[in-house]
């Protein structure tokens, strides 16, 4: 049982590229969402989503993009790097989406942004 | 929308003492608060939650206090060990917005 998986674990971005973060999750868990962590900052919700087809703006949405086309995946994309998303990025996903409680935080993306 | 502070931002404690971390929270919908404890390098994990028909709940030598009321909630940790090194965070969640907040967290030192 592999739980939520990320990838890639580190990357370097030059400002203007796009790439997409991975997070899957093999719990059959309802709800899926993605954090950043800056220092001194916690964890700040971007995105999160109830469930295949349904996904929603969190706390600092803007200059990323999620989609939930199975209940498995959940990625997030980054349409144009700029510095201030040089951050660490975790998935997280909750059986139930109605009554989220126990959050499993997949292992984490060190993004840099140039 | 939600907004959860945490207090303090570090604290520092000698082996064997005990350890106090505030939160308090602006929505009087939020219903369920999780901590979570993140080693270094490592990935947040959820150590004890409370829900809002509760005032109190204890696991060994962590408790977490509720204060409805005054919308504030506290996490203690007794006997605290080297190991107890590490963040912590506190959350909110509101059902209704199905978001979970967190606060800034909380970077505890034990001194052996």
């Amino acid at each position: 049982n592999a739980g939520v998986t990320q990838t890639p674990k580190f990357q370097v971005l030059k400002t203007g590229q796009s790439m997409t973060l991975q997070c899957a999750q093999d719990m059959n868990h309802e709800y899926m969402s993605w954090y950043r962590q800056d220092p001194g900052m916690g964890l700040r919700l971007i995105h999160y989503s109830v469930g295949a087809g349904i996904t929603d703006q969190g706390e600092v949405p803007n200059g990323y993009n999620v989609s939930r086309s199975t209940t498995e995946d959940f990625p997030l994309r980054l349409l144009s790097a700029a510095p201030s998303q040089t951050s660490v990025y975790f998935c997280a996903s909750s059986y139930s989406a109605g009554r989220v409680e126990k959050l499993f935080f997949g292992s984490g993306t060190q993004l840099s942004v140039l | 929308g939600e907004n959860v502070e945490q207090h303090p931002s570090t604290l520092s404690v000698q082996e064997g003492d005990s350890a106090v971390i505030k939160c308090t929270y602006s929505d009087s919908a939020s219903n369920y608060f999780p901590w979570y404890k993140q080693e270094l390098g490592k990935r947040p994990q959820l150590i004890i939650d409370i829900r809002s028909n509760v005032g109190e709940k204890k696991d060994q030598r962590i408790a977490v206090t509720l204060n409805k009321t005054a919308k504030h909630f506290s996490l203690h940790i007794t006997e605290t060990q080297p190991e107890d090194s590490a963040v912590y965070f506190c959350a909110a969640f509101n059902n209704a917005g199905n978001m979970l907040t967190f606060g800034g967290g909380t970077r505890l030192m034990v001194k052996p």
